[in-house]
C-alpha cells in the first residue's frame, strides 16, 4: 500500500537526550514536511524539503534538525536544545510543493 | 502573515443533519486550500483540495466551496453520520513560492445518535 509511515508511534525522551523520529514514504513524492501539533494550536511547520539533499527551516526550527539523503526518507531529530519538545509530530509529503499533502499517523513524543 | 480561523471550535449535531463548517483566512493570495479530517490521536486525512481558480469541489457527501476574494471557505457535510465525528482542519497554501500550509485550529464535530 502506498503511504507515509511514521515510527515509533510513541516515544519517551529523558531531559538532555536527542531523539530521532522516522518518516518514510513510498508515494514517490518530491516534497516532505514536518509539523508539530500542540493542544489548542494549529499545526506549525518545523522543516520542509522540496528535493533530495535540500531542506528549509519552517516557523519553529530551533532545536530541531533534519536530513534528506533519500527521496523516501525525511528523519527529524529533536535535540536537547528544544525547550518544550512534548508534542504530537506529523510528517507529510506531496508530489510537489503546491499539490495535495498527505500525512502520516504521527509520533507522540513525551519528555520524562 | 497569513492567519486561518475556524468557527465554531466545536459543534454537536444529531445524526442526519446537514451541516456547514467555516474557514476564513486573512490573505486572499492563496494557491490552494485543503480540508482535512483528524481522528483523536491520529494523523490527518485529506478530504478535498480546492485550487484558487476553482469555486467548489465535491467528494461523496462532502462539498467544499472557496470564495478567495472574501477569504472564506466552507465544508458542507450532507446527512451527517456518527462516523463523521472528528476534528476538521482547513489549511491554505500561499501563492508565489508555495510550500507552506498554514492551518486553522480546527472544528471538533460530534454527530450524535
Amino acid at each position: 500500500d502506498g503511504g507515509i509511515t511514521q515510527s515509533p508511534k510513541y516515544l519517551f525522551r529523558k531531559e538532555g537526550q536527542n531523539v530521532t523520529l522516522s518518516c518514510e514514504q513510498n508515494l514517490n513524492h518530491d516534497a516532505m514536511y514536518w509539523y508539530r501539533q500542540d493542544p489548542g494550536q494549529g499545526l506549525r511547520l518545523i522543516y520542509y524539503s522540496q528535493i533530495v539533499n535540500d531542506f528549509q527551516k519552517g516557523d519553529i526550527a530551533e532545536g530541531y534538525s533534519v536530513s534528506r539523503e533519500k527521496k523516501e526518507s525525511f528523519p527529524l531529530t529533536v535535540t536537547s536544545a528544544q525547550k518544550n519538545p512534548t508534542a504530537f509530530y506529523l510528517c507529510a509529503s506531496s508530489l510537489w510543493t503546491d499539490t495535495e499533502a498527505f500525512f502520516g499517523q504521527g509520533t507522540r513524543l513525551t519528555v520524562v | 502573515k497569513q492567519e486561518v480561523t475556524q468557527i465554531p471550535a466545536a459543534l454537536s449535531v444529531p445524526e442526519g443533519e446537514n451541516l456547514v463548517l467555516n474557514c476564513s483566512f486573512t490573505d486572499s493570495a492563496i494557491y490552494n486550500l485543503q480540508w482535512f479530517r483528524q481522528d483523536p490521536g491520529k494523523g490527518l486525512t485529506s478530504l478535498l483540495l480546492i485550487q484558487s481558480s476553482q469555486r467548489e469541489q465535491t467528494s461523496g457527501r462532502l462539498n467544499a466551496s472557496l470564495d478567495k476574494s472574501s477569504g472564506r471557505s466552507t465544508l458542507y457535510i450532507a446527512a451527517s453520520q456518527p462516523g463523521d465525528s472528528a476534528t476538521y482542519l482547513c489549511a491554505v497554501r500561499p501563492g508565489g513560492t508555495a510550500s507552506k500550509l498554514t492551518f486553522g485550529t480546527g472544528t471538533r464535530l460530534q454527530v450524535t445518535l
